[in-house]
């Protein structure tokens, strides 16, 4: 089975609605980054959870950690086009931090319907 | 800033060949980590450089091998090639210790 999980592998959502994806880690996260990919192309660093209940936000993008869970959740507010792509959910699984090397999910396709 | 760079963007390789991708790491960054992207999974940590050495690896065989330089950039060698190596090349640059790793626009290498 797989270290990480994302949930949905994909999403459809019409523009200007709210969304959640959910990473769950099968391992103990001493971190957890969000990234966002467009097809083929290199990722864009979103944001980082450290502590548990850690919560952060970046304009429309909220992502919180549950420690005891070991799980993160990526909530979209008011959806856009320039939204969509590739929501990649990449776990700290050591002490060292992210400096040891991050496990990545598969992905959460998002796609926007205007 | 220049930001993470890496070359080439595209190159096509026959099986049994050799291939080497460079990256230039975002300015002020002095750790170095390779990883692989298949089409449709996320990314896989190959290893990663920091002083000049390899300072951890990922599950990947011998045939993946790199090198940072005294500036920091760094090379990922990959000796005779497979077709399964075809995929997305993402290097990414850090401060060691600190959070924020930034990735480049990545490599795709096909393997015929």
């Amino acid at each position: 089975s797989q270290e990480l999980e994302q949930s949905p592998q994909s999403l459809i959502v019409q523009e200007g609605k709210n969304l959640t994806i959910n990473c769950t880690s099968s391992k103990t996260l001493y971190g957890l980054y969000w990234y966002k990919q467009k097809y083929g192309e290199g990722l864009i660093f979103l944001m980082m959870l450290q502590k548990g209940g850690e919560e952060k936000s970046h304009e429309k993008i909220t992502a919180k950690l549950d420690e005891k869970k070991q799980q993160s959740s990526l909530h979209i507010t008011a959806s856009q086009p320039s939204h969509a792509g590739i929501y990649l959910c990449g776990a700290v699984h050591s002490g060292g931090g992210g400096a040891d090397g991050l496990t990545f999910g598969k992905g959460t396709h998002l796609i926007i319907q205007p | 800033d220049a930001g993470v760079t890496q070359s080439p963007t595209h190159l096509i390789k026959t099986r049994g060949q050799q291939v080497t991708l460079r990256c230039s790491p975002k300015s002020g960054h002095d750790t170095v980590s390779w990883y692989q992207q298949a089409l449709g999974q996320g990314p896989q940590f190959i290893f990663q450089y920091y002083e000049e050495e390899e300072r951890q690896r990922g599950n990947f065989p011998d045939r993946f091998s790199g090198h940072q330089f005294p500036n920091y950039s760094s090379e990922l060698n990959v000796n005779a090639l497979l077709l399964g190596d075809s995929a997305l090349y993402l290097c990414a640059s850090s401060v060691l210790m600190e959070d924020t790793i930034y990735f480049g626009e990545g490599s795709w290498l096909t393997v015929v």
